[in-house]
């Protein structure tokens, strides 16, 4: 089945410095990967959406990559922030181009001053 | 409106009982998605709506499960006789339009919880 696997386990990281989260997927190839970050208690909010001919993309102090070859994409947050912790959420589009998202489970960032 | 605003926001309600949550997405958008977040589990597609009608309806769990879109506007998912494992967080999201290129704007969710 088609899959999208983040690390489960909390990424706990000092400010300052770099957080980078994985996202892989297994038996399709994506056309595109959007991100999304999730506060407690709130849906959520939409970031970055990398296509799969872009090996990067930036907002701020936000970047996205994506290898098609090894299937994953990885998110980094740069000069992170105690307000960058968040659960990060990995999707794809599926397939029939009605939009629906299939989400990975999150990667839950902590941010320590 | 702001954005996506969805009503209760919270609910609780005994096993058996129907419920009715409501989805007010942003005016002009057209595609509108309905998706579950059960504890410790990844948010999960129910619905998608384009206009009033629901082309995929792939993701709703079972028949106890319906939802409409009237004026290509508000939405109401339906539980019927509610059970345990209906509970969860329902977010409604919408985009301008279908397809990869349009990002969801997600409401704050409905928190369900079936005693």
């Amino acid at each position: 089945s088609q899959k999208i696997e983040q690390n489960s386990e909390a990424l706990n990281i000092q400010e300052g410095k770099t957080a980078t989260l994985t996202c892989n997927y297994t038996n399709y190839s994506p056309a595109y990967l959007q991100w999304y970050r999730q506060d407690p208690g709130r849906g959520p909010v939409f970031l970055l959406l990398i296509r799969e001919n872009e090996k990067e993309k930036r907002k701020e102090r936000l970047k996205v990559t994506f290898d098609t070859t090894l299937k994953q994409s990885l998110f980094h947050i740069t000069a992170s922030q105690p307000a960058d912790s968040a659960t990060y959420l990995c999707t794809w589009g599926g397939s029939g181009n009605t939009g629906k998202l299939i989400f990975g489970q999150g990667t839950t960032l902590q941010v320590k001053p | 409106g702001a954005g996506v605003s969805q009503s209760p926001s919270n609910k609780v309600t005994e096993k058996g009982k129907d419920v009715e949550l409501r989805c007010d997405p942003i005016s002009g958008h057209t595609a509108l998605y309905w998706y579950r977040q059960s504890l410790g589990q990844g948010l999960e597609f129910l619905i998608y709506f384009q206009g009033n009608s629901a082309p995929d309806k792939s993701g709703l769990p079972s028949d106890r499960f319906s939802a409409e879109r009237t004026g290509g506007s508000v939405s109401t998912l339906t539980i019927q006789r509610t059970q345990q494992e209906d509970s969860a967080v329902y977010l409604c999201a919408s985009s301008f339009d279908r397809g990869v290129n349009n990002e969801q704007f997600f409401g704050p969710g409905t928190r369900l919880t079936v005693l």
